[in-house]
């Protein structure tokens, strides 16, 4: 079975600009969550999204944003980036909602803001 | 509010040797609790989960870990380190905020000497 991909793996920016990145989910999970991995933060929750509604919410202002689609592809979209959202996105996805449940990570998308 | 310190960013130890890595969590309620690892590059893999039945779980590459309620601990060991045990590793905790939300600890990264 194929596990979490995510697109593209490495992209660099600038500020002001916009970006998506792209996560396809293990078959058949139907959750997908994306956090934010920073040396200094550490992994930080952005949003779950379950049968395409956002679920729950991290502490991310308005420009953080995302959707899930009906074959549970992922799409996570930043606006007016910055320098401080230079960092490494995973997407991870689990069968249900994320409670108890395993996450399967991806392995990231690289993102530079110059 | 709810949190997940892990003691120690770094932690060095010899090949053979006990490997332990500690993680408390605050919780008002009983959580779900969690330990993933990261190799360089890639994105987190589960290695064990807490769900409430024995308090002491196993997990994959002969890990391990004692949920200790009276402590608020989950320290994850292993008997004896291995050279591809180097990595870091990161307890998470699993709230119901109103939906579950998956929090991080900062992580430990685990080095391994020949």
């Amino acid at each position: 079975k194929a596990g979490v991909t995510q697109t593209p793996r490495y992209l660099i920016k600038t500020r002001g600009q916009q970006v998506t990145l792209s996560c396809s989910p293990i078959s058949g999970h139907r959750s997908v969550s994306w956090y934010q991995q920073t040396p200094g933060q550490g992994l930080q929750f952005l949003f779950e999204y379950f049968s395409e509604t956002q679920r729950n919410k991290g502490n991310f202002p308005g420009r953080f944003s995302g959707r899930q689609f009906s074959n549970s592809r992922s799409e996570m979209n930043v606006s007016t980036l910055e320098l401080g959202d230079s960092a490494l996105y995973l997407c991870a996805s689990s069968l249900e909602l994320v409670n108890y449940n395993e996450q399967f990570f991806g392995p990231g998308t690289r993102l530079t803001v110059l | 509010a709810q949190s997940v310190t892990q003691l120690g960013s770094h932690v060095s130890v010899s090949e053979g040797a006990l490997v332990l890595l500690r993680c408390n969590y605050s919780s008002s309620v009983p959580p779900y609790l969690f330990w993933y690892v990261q190799y360089p590059n890639q994105g987190l893999q589960l290695l064990l989960k807490y769900t409430s039945a024995a308090t002491l779980v196993k997990g994959i590459n002969g890990f391990e870990a004692e949920f200790k309620k009276s402590e608020t601990s989950f320290h994850l060991t292993k008997p004896s380190a291995h050279m591809s045990d180097a990595a870091e590793y990161f307890c998470a905790v699993s709230l119901d905020t109103g939906g579950f939300k998956t929090i991080f600890g900062a992580g430990t990264r685990l080095f391994v000497k020949a």
